[in-house]
């Protein structure tokens, strides 16, 4: 079976604190990808990568970067944590599209509270 | 974003009953997917359609596709009580994954 983790369930920060979101999944995927899920707003894309070292902006990366140095791993980074960014974070990997099929792979979700 | 919307936003039903949820879609999609979600859990991967698909079954899972209404409806029949959930279609075009912002589903004992 596919294995999403993420580095913690629950996290609380203070405003301007620098926040680490680690994902790393065992499937050897080649795709990763950060969301945020805030009620009445579903699922929003924030960055997404094909590759190691490669990062593509998703519909709302402003506020974040990510960096991956391996395939198995990919970090959000909220370099300057902000009360806005309170919110559900989920991780996904998968393999890349086949006879177009992109079937995501979810990990637990980390639930960030800025304080 | 070619963002689909699910229909209902809640939708309340008795074990036993069959529960249906629509998605509508804006653009041309490759292939519509759905997927469940616990509370505070991520998401599970259910069923794909492809776009020259028009229906598919999985267990007690049936989706329908129309592509010329660009809408598409999740049948779970005898539900559950376990099937308590929120559930979400993806559109992927030529973009990644698009989500809905779900329908969430009570099955009541």
């Amino acid at each position: 079976d596919v294995k999403v983790t993420q580095s913690s369930r629950y996290l609380v920060k203070r405003t301007g604190e620098k926040v680490f979101l680690e994902c790393v999944q065992d499937m050897d995927h080649e795709n990763m990808f950060w969301y945020r899920q805030d009620p009445g707003l579903g699922l929003r894309l924030i960055y997404f990568s094909y590759d190691v070292k490669m990062k593509e902006k998703g519909d709302i990366p402003e506020g974040y970067s990510v960096s991956r140095e391996k395939k198995e791993r990919f970090s959000l980074i909220l370099e300057s944590a902000s009360t806005n960014q309170t919110s559900m974070y989920l991780c996904a990997s998968s393999f890349p599209p086949s006879e177009y099929t992109d079937t995501q792979y979810f990990g637990p979700g980390t639930r960030l509270t800025v304080l | 974003s070619q963002q689909g919307e699910e229909d209902p936003q809640a939708l309340s039903i008795q074990e036993g009953e069959n529960a249906t949820m629509n998605c509508s879609y804006k653009t041309s999609i490759n292939n519509l997917q759905w997927y469940r979600q616990n509370s505070g859990r991520g998401l599970v991967h259910l069923i794909l359609i492809r776009s020259n698909e028009r229906e598919k079954h999985s267990g007690r899972l049936r989706v329908t596709l129309d592509t010329s209404k660009k809408s598409s409806s999740l049948l779970i029949t005898a539900s559950r009580a376990a099937d308590t959930a929120s559930y979400f279609c993806a559109t992927e075009g030529n973009t990644p994954l698009v989500f809905g912002k779900g329908t969430r589903l009570s099955v009541i004992a």
